[in-house]
């Protein structure tokens, strides 16, 4: 089993709609949970950061962590088409005792049609 | 030149080639990264860097040898390579310190391998 599963997609949605991406994960050790945008033939960027449990929103997006499921997704609202990309979601233990490196989702590629 | 930068951006290279990817941050990092990243796979941490020291070596083949001369360069030397190891080769940097982790990517080098 995989340590962080992502459906790798691809996602189709038109322009307007709400997307949801998701993933799950085997190690609760894991403490900090990350989402990744990369566009076709560039690096991954860093969207947005969630520490332990709960939401938090930066305009469009907002993600979402819940410990108890091992379970994190990352909503888009009002998508659009440069919103089109693979998303990937990555996680860390936490900082002092646990592993530092960076656990990698597969990504999803979402597409949003105009 | 800001952020991430990687070279070449693509290369096509025999079994029996040595060539050499350059990885170079503008960001005043501490911690610079390699990641294999493959289709359809979670991207795969090769080596870690702290402050020019290798801390991590993730069972990489010895074909692969990375070379960290200061905090801002890192290159990554490729000899007698296999079919299977055409893939994004992606560079990163991050503080090295930060409980998060946050990793800045380059754009990759798209490597071919013949």
């Amino acid at each position: 089993q995989k340590e962080v599963e992502q459906d790798p997609g691809p996602l189709s949605v038109p322009e307007g709609a709400i997307v949801s991406l998701n993933c799950t994960y085997s190690n609760s050790a894991f403490q900090y949970f990350m989402w990744y945008r990369q566009y076709s033939r560039k690096g991954p960027e860093l969207l947005m950061y969630t520490y332990s449990s709960g939401n938090k929103e930066d305009g469009r997006f907002t993600a979402q962590v819940d410990k108890s499921s091992k379970y994190i997704s990352l909503f888009i609202r009002d998508s659009q088409p440069s919103d089109s990309a693979t998303y990937l979601c990555a996680m860390k233990e936490s900082g002092d005792t646990g592993r530092r490196a960076l656990t990698f989702g597969s990504g999803t590629r979402l597409q949003v049609q105009p | 030149e800001t952020g991430v930068t990687q070279t070449p951006r693509h290369l096509v290279m025999g079994m029996t080639n040595k060539k050499s990817l350059k990885c170079e941050q503008h960001l005043g990092h501490n911690a610079m990264y390699w990641y294999k990243q493959s289709a359809k796979k979670p991207l795969e941490l090769m080596f870690v860097y702290n402050f020019k020291e290798q801390t991590e070596n993730n069972s990489v083949p010895s074909r692969f040898s990375p070379e960290c001369p200061n905090s801002s360069h890192l290159f990554l030397h490729l000899h007698t390579l296999q079919p299977e190891d055409s893939a994004l080769y992606l560079c990163a940097s991050g503080s090295g310190s930060s409980l998060v982790n946050e990793q800045f990517f380059g754009p990759g080098t798209r490597l071919t391998v013949l």
